[in-house]
C-alpha cells in the first residue's frame, strides 16, 4: 500500500528551540494538509498546499509557524521557536485532488512533539 | 466559514448493537464527506466516503448517509464488535476553498 512517510517519529526538544517535521506525500497526489492533535482531540487544519502551492495558512500561529513544500516529494512544518504549548500530534495527509473531485485522503503515522 | 459538528461525543453501545454518529455543516458548496476511525496512538484511517450526488453508500458493515438539504450526513455501523472501538471522526471538502475540515470526533466503546 501507499504510504504517507512522515519524519521524525518522535522529537522532543526543549522550548525555544527549532523544530522541523518533514512529510513526503504519496506518489501523484497534489494536496498535502497539515494538523495538529492534542490528546486525542480533534484535528485542527494549519495549512494546506496544492500543487507546491500554500492555499491557506490562516490556522498556523503565524509568528513561530511555516509550512513549505520545497518539491513535490516533501513538506515541511517548522517551530520557531517552539513553546510547550506546541506539544502535540503533527500529522500530514495527502490526496489527489483532480476536476473538482476528491479521491480520499491518506495520513501519514504523525511526528508526536514534546516541548519541555 | 466552515464549520462541523459532531454528536454524540461519546457512545456505548452492547456488542452486536447498532451505533449511528452524526455531523452537521454549514458550507453549502461542500461536496466530498470522508469518516476516518483513529484507534488510540495511531493515525486517522479512512473507512467510507461519500460524494454531493450520492445519497446512501454501503460497505458491509457501515454506511453513510446524506442529506443534503438539511445539511447533515451520518455514519451507521451494524453488528458492531469490540475491535469497532475507536475514536470516529467526519470531515467536510469545500468545493470553494478544498478546505478539509473535521468534526470534534466520537468515542465509541463497543462492550462484549
Amino acid at each position: 500500500d501507499a504510504r504517507v512517510t512522515q519524519t521524525p517519529r518522535h522529537k522532543v526538544t526543549e522550548m525555544g528551540q527549532e523544530v522541523t517535521m518533514r512529510c513526503q506525500p504519496i506518489l501523484g497526489h497534489n494536496t498535502v494538509f497539515w494538523y495538529r492533535q492534542t490528546m486525542m482531540q480533534g484535528l485542527e487544519l494549519l495549512a494546506y498546499f496544492r500543487n507546491r502551492a500554500p492555499l491557506d495558512d490562516s490556522g498556523m500561529p503565524k509568528d513561530r509557524f511555516s509550512a513549505e513544500m520545497p518539491d513535490a516529494t516533501l513538506a515541511t512544518l517548522k517551530i520557531q521557536p517552539s513553546e510547550p504549548r506546541d506539544s502535540a500530534v503533527y500529522f500530514c495527509a495527502s490526496g489527489l485532488v483532480t476536476r473538482g473531485l476528491s479521491y480520499g485522503y491518506t495520513f501519514g503515522s504523525g511526528t508526536r512533539l514534546t516541548v519541555v | 466559514g466552515e464549520n462541523v459538528e459532531q454528536h454524540p461525543s461519546t457512545l456505548s453501545v452492547q456488542e452486536g448493537d447498532s451505533a449511528v454518529i452524526k455531523c452537521t455543516y454549514s458550507d453549502s458548496a461542500s461536496n466530498y464527506f470522508p469518516w476516518y476511525k483513529q484507534e488510540l496512538g495511531k493515525r486517522p484511517q479512512l473507512i467510507i466516503d461519500i460524494r454531493s450526488n450520492v445519497g446512501e453508500k454501503k460497505d458491509q458493515r457501515i454506511a453513510v448517509t446524506l442529506n443534503k438539504t438539511a445539511k447533515h450526513f451520518s455514519l451507521h455501523i451494524t453488528e458492531t464488535q469490540p475491535e469497532d472501538s475507536a475514536v470516529y471522526f467526519c470531515a467536510v471538502l469545500s468545493y470553494n476553498t478544498d478546505k478539509l475540515i473535521f468534526g470534534t470526533g466520537t468515542r465509541l466503546q463497543v462492550f462484549p
